[in-house]
């Protein structure tokens, strides 16, 4: 049974470009949910998706969008990129309305120049 | 503003010690705490959760203590291996029915032979 997985595991861009993200929820995982984490710093909520729709958001610019596919899979991007969006991100799978836990996988580093 | 607090910010132990870990909080109304353990470069993973009315709860060498009253949470490693080097990671969940987490930055603990 896989866990989640993200791709690609590294990242470099320059600034001003775009990327995009990828994550595979756990099976049987319908709720996904992104973060940055900033070196030696916790996880900063980014958005969370169910159902295809953007339920949440954390305090982040229109820079940062996602989706989500009829397969629960999830895409992030970010646009005009800055040096600042260099981090881990993190995506974490569960099943709504349930108190299991968000299971991560192991991020995607990006490192902008 | 939802908040968690962590102490220390890292800590250093010779292996088989001891050591409690410190998480302070401020979400409200609470749900739910989490205990996360975080490797280099790899995502976090669940190892305990409180609910309100639970006090301690132990999985392993991993001891979990809560006092909702003051709002604040405990993590004790007994006999510590050097596997246990990680960075440690409070998470408190909110009551309004979302998954929606609020992660503290974490203590990165060291464990030396």
């Amino acid at each position: 049974d896989a866990g989640v997985t993200q791709s690609p595991t590294h990242l470099i861009k320059t600034r001003g470009q775009q990327v995009t993200l990828r994550c595979s929820p756990k099976s049987g995982h319908d709720t996904v949910s992104w973060y940055q984490q900033a070196l030696g710093q916790g996880p900063q909520f980014i958005f969370q998706y169910y159902e295809e729709e953007e339920r949440q958001r954390g305090n982040f610019p229109d820079r940062f969008s996602g989706h989500q596919f009829p397969n629960y899979s999830s895409e992030l991007n970010v646009n005009a990129l800055l040096l600042g969006d260099s981090a881990l991100y993190l995506c974490a799978s569960s099943l709504r309305a349930t108190n299991q836990p968000q299971h991560f996988g192991d991020g995607t580093r990006l490192s902008i120049l | 503003k939802n908040q968690v607090e962590q102490s220390p910010q890292s800590l250093i132990i010779l292996e088989g010690k001891n050591c409690t870990l410190q998480c302070n909080y401020t979400v409200s109304p609470f749900s739910n705490l989490r205990w996360y353990k975080q490797d280099t470069g790899r995502g976090p993973v669940s190892l305990t959760i409180m609910t309100f009315s639970e006090n301690t709860k132990s999985n392993g060498r991993y001891t979990a203590t809560l006092d909702a009253d003051t709002k604040q949470s405990s993590l004790h490693i007994t006999a510590s291996q050097l596997s246990d080097s990680a960075s440690y990671i409070c998470v408190v969940r909110d009551q309004f029915g979302n998954e929606k987490l609020t992660f503290g930055t974490g203590t990165r603990l060291t464990i030396i032979p």
